[in-house]
C-alpha cells in the first residue's frame, strides 16, 4: 500500500490476555518506531528498528512487551498479561531513507494507529 | 535529555487569522525538525520537515522556520481555516551518533472558528 498500514485498529481485550499488533511499513523505508499515546497525552517512545542492526528497546515500559521485525518487513508489538495501563493507542511510523542531504531525508510517516482497550 | 515544549498548549482564533504556533528544545544537536498534524481519532500526518542545515520550509499556507542555535522553530498559518482545526506536534530527532528517537511536544491545540 501507500501508506503504514496498522492492525487491528481498534482491540478490546480483557485484563491478562495478550495482544498482538501489526506494522506494515512503507516499502524500502528501512527505520520503523512504535510510539504510545495514552488518552490526552503526548506520544511515548516505545521502540525502534533499523534494518538488520539490534533494536533500541529502551522506551519499552516493562518485559511484558516486546516487538519483532524481520528485515525491513512487518513488524509485531507484543503485549503479555495486559493491563488497565496499556490502555492507549500504539501508533507505528516508518522513516523515508531518501539520499543523504535530501529535504525529505529522515521524514516520517505514521499510521492510523491500533486503539486498545484493556477491561 | 532533549526536551520539546511546545507553546500554546491551546488556541482558539477566528477562520482567516494569521497564527504562529511555537516549538523550542532543549538540545541544539539534531539531525531534524518536524511538524505534524493530528486530527481526533487519527494518526499523525506530516506537514513540513526542516533539516539541520535550512532556516525554513514552506507549503501552501504553512511556512515552518528553525533556529539551531536559539532551540526554537515556530509554524507559520496563514489565512486560517476551520478545516485546519487539529493538534500540531513538532518532533526533534537528533544526530545520528546521538541516539535514534524522535521527541515530541505535548502539542498546540487548535481551533479555528468559522
Amino acid at each position: 500500500g501507500a501508506g503504514v498500514s496498522q492492525s487491528p485498529s481498534n482491540k478490546v481485550t480483557e485484563k491478562g490476555k495478550d495482544v498482538e499488533l501489526r506494522c506494515d511499513p512503507i516499502s524500502g523505508h528501512t527505520a520503523l518506531y512504535w510510539y504510545r499515546q495514552r488518552l490526552g497525552q503526548g506520544l511515548e517512545f516505545l521502540i525502534y528498528f533499523q534494518g538488520n542492526s539490534a533494536p533500541d528497546k529502551s522506551g519499552l515500559p516493562s518485559d511484558r512487551f516486546s516487538a519483532e521485525r524481520t528485515g525491513e518487513s512487518v513488524s509485531t508489538l507484543t503485549i503479555q498479561r495486559t493491563q488497565q495501563e496499556d490502555s492507549a493507542v500504539y501508533l507505528c511510523a516508518s522513516r523515508y531513507p531518501g539520499l543523504a542531504g535530501s529535504l525529505r531525508s529522515g521524514e516520517l510517516f505514521f499510521g492510523e494507529g491500533s486503539r486498545l482497550t484493556v477491561l | 535529555k532533549q526536551e520539546v515544549t511546545q507553546i500554546p498548549a491551546a488556541l482558539s482564533v477566528p477562520e482567516g487569522e494569521n497564527l504562529v504556533l511555537n516549538c523550542s528544545f532543549t538540545d541544539s544537536a539534531i539531525y531534524n525538525l518536524q511538524w505534524f498534524r493530528q486530527d481526533p481519532g487519527k494518526g499523525l500526518t506530516s506537514l513540513l520537515l526542516i533539516q539541520s542545515s535550512q532556516r525554513e520550509q514552506t507549503s501552501g499556507r504553512l511556512n515552518a522556520s528553525l533556529d539551531k542555535s536559539s532551540g526554537r522553530s515556530t509554524l507559520y498559518i496563514a489565512a486560517s481555516q476551520p478545516g485546519d482545526s487539529a493538534t500540531y506536534l513538532c518532533a526533534v530527532r537528533p544526530r545520528e551518533t546521538s541516539g535514534s528517537r524522535l521527541t515530541f511536544g505535548e502539542g498546540t491545540q487548535l481551533t479555528v472558528n468559522p
